[in-house]
């Protein structure tokens, strides 16, 4: 069984441009959180989706970011109009059971995303 | 202020020393999560604590959840450089919707052969 699978594992993108990072859960799994780790500091939850439902979005800066979760394929983490300041790894974890479950939360690699 | 403190910040110990890390929440815990982090690599998933008093080991590592104290410890016995890494503590926040988990800064391991 594959864990949680993430790609790229590294990306740089120039000011401006758009970053797309992909996140597979782990199989049986229906549940995927994004964190991101910036530089010095802790992880910190960004959002937490089901399949084609976000249900918490509330560490997720209101604007340039959006996630997804469609019924086929993977989670998206989207960012427009890329920043210095979004540079950080952007971790994914998925669980198999939601809200309440205390299901353990497996971690993918993580994506590096570079701004130059 | 952090919700969720860690201590030490970092640590360096002789191999086959034992040693404890520590984290502290301001708030109440519905659980408590223990990961360990190599330097630019992914969480590896090591314990869950949800109730208090509850203490689970696996191999040379032991974790217990102090929920008066609202505090979880982290021991690992006669360490080996293999231990090496960030541990990171993770917290579940009881009360309506607060399932995400709320991480510490880490604790970065060294263990000197």
């Amino acid at each position: 069984n594959a864990g949680v699978m993430q790609n790229p594992r590294h990306l740089v993108r120039r000011r401006g441009q758009e970053a797309r990072l992909r996140c597979s859960p782990m199989k049986g799994h229906s549940h995927v959180y994004w964190y991101r780790q910036l530089p010095e500091e802790g992880l910190k939850f960004m959002v937490y989706l089901q399949k084609e439902n976000i249900i918490d979005e509330s560490g997720m800066p209101k604007e340039r970011f959006s996630a997804e979760f469609p019924k086929e394929g993977p989670s998206i983490l989207r960012i427009q109009q890329v920043v210095r300041g979004d540079s950080a790894a952007y971790f994914c974890a998925s669980s198999p059971g939601g809200p309440g479950w205390g299901d353990e939360q497996y971690f993918g690699p993580g994506t590096r995303l570079t701004v130059t | 202020s952090q919700e969720l403190e860690q201590s030490p910040q970092s640590l360096i110990v002789q191999e086959g020393k034992n040693l404890t890390i520590n984290c502290t929440s301001s708030k109440t815990l519905y659980g408590l999560y223990w990961y360990k982090q190599k330097y630019g690599e992914g969480l590896i998933f090591l314990m869950m604590l949800q109730k208090g008093g509850e203490e689970k080991s696996h191999e040379k590592i032991t974790a217990k959840l102090d929920e008066k104290k609202q505090q979880s410890s982290l021991h690992i016995t006669a360490s080996q450089p293999s231990h090496a890494g960030i541990y990171l503590c993770g917290a579940e926040y009881s009360g309506a919707g607060s399932y995400q988990l709320t991480f510490g800064k880490g604790t970065k391991l060294s263990v000197i052969p």
